[in-house]
């Protein structure tokens, strides 16, 4: 069974611009997750999507923003981008079953290198 | 807030040694708590999950221990190889919460 996915695995973009990273969640798996990983700074949950809806997000500014797609995959779009952000940004899926969140699993993740 | 820390945020050990590996957090209101593996540059490999209900779980060579009432968890690692060198993160769940609080993770370098 194939884990899961995320793309592309390396990005380099200069500071104004838009990044749109992607997830593909495991198969049978509803609920995705983004978190970024900066340096220095430990992982930091960045969003929650379950059935196509933003659920909860973490403490980031409106620029970051992502949607869910009908099959599950994901997209994380950072709009004007800035120094800061770039980081290792993982996604992880999970089931979502009766309103209790089964464990998490992580993908390779996206490095966004932001200049 | 809950804040996880761990410490060592290093560990440089020869191999075949036994380690421990700690992780205490701040809320003892947890659903439960997570041992990863992150090698350089890639994801996280899930190691161990342990349930609140839960005192310890085992596997292969890695045992991770739960204190809730103390908040504290230890990731214990019998005969290390170099092959477990790599980043060590302690993730919580709060219970009623759906993410995942990580510490920022011990390096642990296992010499030959």
């Amino acid at each position: 069974e194939a884990g899961v996915t995320q793309s592309p695995t390396h990005l380099i973009k200069t500071r104004g611009q838009q990044a749109t990273l992607r997830c593909s969640p495991i198969s049978g798996h509803t609920s995705v997750y983004w978190y970024q990983q900066a340096l220095g700074l430990g992982l930091q949950f960045l969003l929650w999507y379950d059935e196509g809806e933003e659920r909860n997000r973490g403490n980031f500014p409106p620029r970051f923003s992502g949607r869910q797609f009908p099959n599950y995959s994901s997209e994380l779009n950072v709009n004007a981008l800035e120094l800061e952000d770039s980081a290792l940004y993982l996604c992880a899926s999970s089931l979502f079953l009766a309103m209790v969140q089964e464990t998490q699993y992580f993908g390779p993740g996206t490095r966004l290198l932001v200049l | 807030k809950q804040e996880v820390t761990q410490i060592p945020a290093a560990l440089s050990v020869p191999e075949g040694e036994n380690l421990v590996l700690n992780c205490s957090f701040t809320d003892s209101a947890i659903y439960n708590l997570q041992w990863f593996r992150q090698d350089p540059g890639k994801g996280l490999t899930s190691l161990l999950l342990i349930q609140s209900s839960q005192r310890e779980q085992t596997s292969g060579r890695l045992n991770a221990s739960l204190d809730k009432s103390s908040g504290r968890s230890t990731l214990y690692i019998a005969a290390s190889q170099p092959g477990d060198s790599a980043t060590y993160l302690c993730a919580v769940r709060q219970g009623g919460s759906e993410k995942l609080v990580f510490g920022k993770g011990t390096k642990l370098t296992v010499n030959p």
